[in-house]
């Protein structure tokens, strides 16, 4: 069973553009939402995070949207850059007991020059 | 400082033969986790370890077994390699279980013939 819906599967934009990319959840147990970028031929690593006691959170370029209670997050990538191209990986996870990610199924994004 | 290193980063094996993968972490970590990267699938954790000594079992633990060496090393066996186990495969680290980073390493990527 998926517990974190991701989507789209792809996307493709210009440079500058702002891709958002969306994920849904089932638990509502889960208080941590991370993404994970990953580059072709490396591992996922940690983008950004929020917790459900905030609706917004920004670190530079990217920001998180959350949506408690519709069980939703997404990511904004601003003013978008090739650089920027990579899979991003959306995932959830609760505290309390042993913690466990569950993971989305990626977005492939692609940025145009 | 390497951070989380994985070795083989490529295999190919036959069906029925067994390998081990080999994990290793220089950020003096606690929590140590294997997860497989399939296509459309995100990331499934096989096993995690939650401090040396410790191992548990993930989402996907069926046809492997996992080894907390020491609190460095972590290793994951497939003791009879079949073709469904073709994937691509992560080793992770961070400090403690709860709402912590993980931090990856680049893969093993091993196909079963």
């Amino acid at each position: 069973q998926q517990q974190v819906k991701q989507s789209p599967q792809s996307l493709i934009v210009q440079k500058g553009g702002i891709p958002i990319i969306n994920c849904a959840y089932e638990n509502t147990a889960f208080d941590y939402f991370p993404w994970y970028q990953q580059f072709p031929g490396k591992g996922p690593a940690l983008l950004i995070a929020i917790r459900p006691d905030v609706s917004e959170k920004k670190e530079g370029r990217f920001t998180i949207s959350f949506n408690k209670s519709a069980k939703q997050f997404s990511l904004h990538i601003m003013d978008s850059q090739p650089g920027d191209s990579a899979t991003y990986f959306c995932a959830a996870s609760r505290s309390g007991s042993a913690r466990q990610l569950t993971f989305g199924s990626g977005t492939q994004l692609t940025v145009l020059p | 400082n390497a951070g989380v290193t994985q070795t083989p980063k490529f295999q190919v094996l036959k069906t029925g033969q067994s390998m081990t993968l080999q994990c290793a972490q220089d950020m003096n970590h606690n929590s140590m986790y294997w997860y497989r990267q399939d296509p459309g699938m995100g990331l499934r954790l096989i096993y995690y370890s939650a401090s040396e000594g410790t191992t548990d079992k993930g989402e996907v633990p069926n046809g492997y077994n996992v080894s907390r060496l020491n609190k460095r090393e972590f290793s994951l066996r497939l003791e009879s390699a079949a073709p469904s186990q073709t994937s691509v495969y992560f080793c992770a680290s961070s400090e403690s279980l709860g709402n912590q980073p993980q931090h990856f390493g680049d893969g093993t990527r091993l196909s079963i013939l």
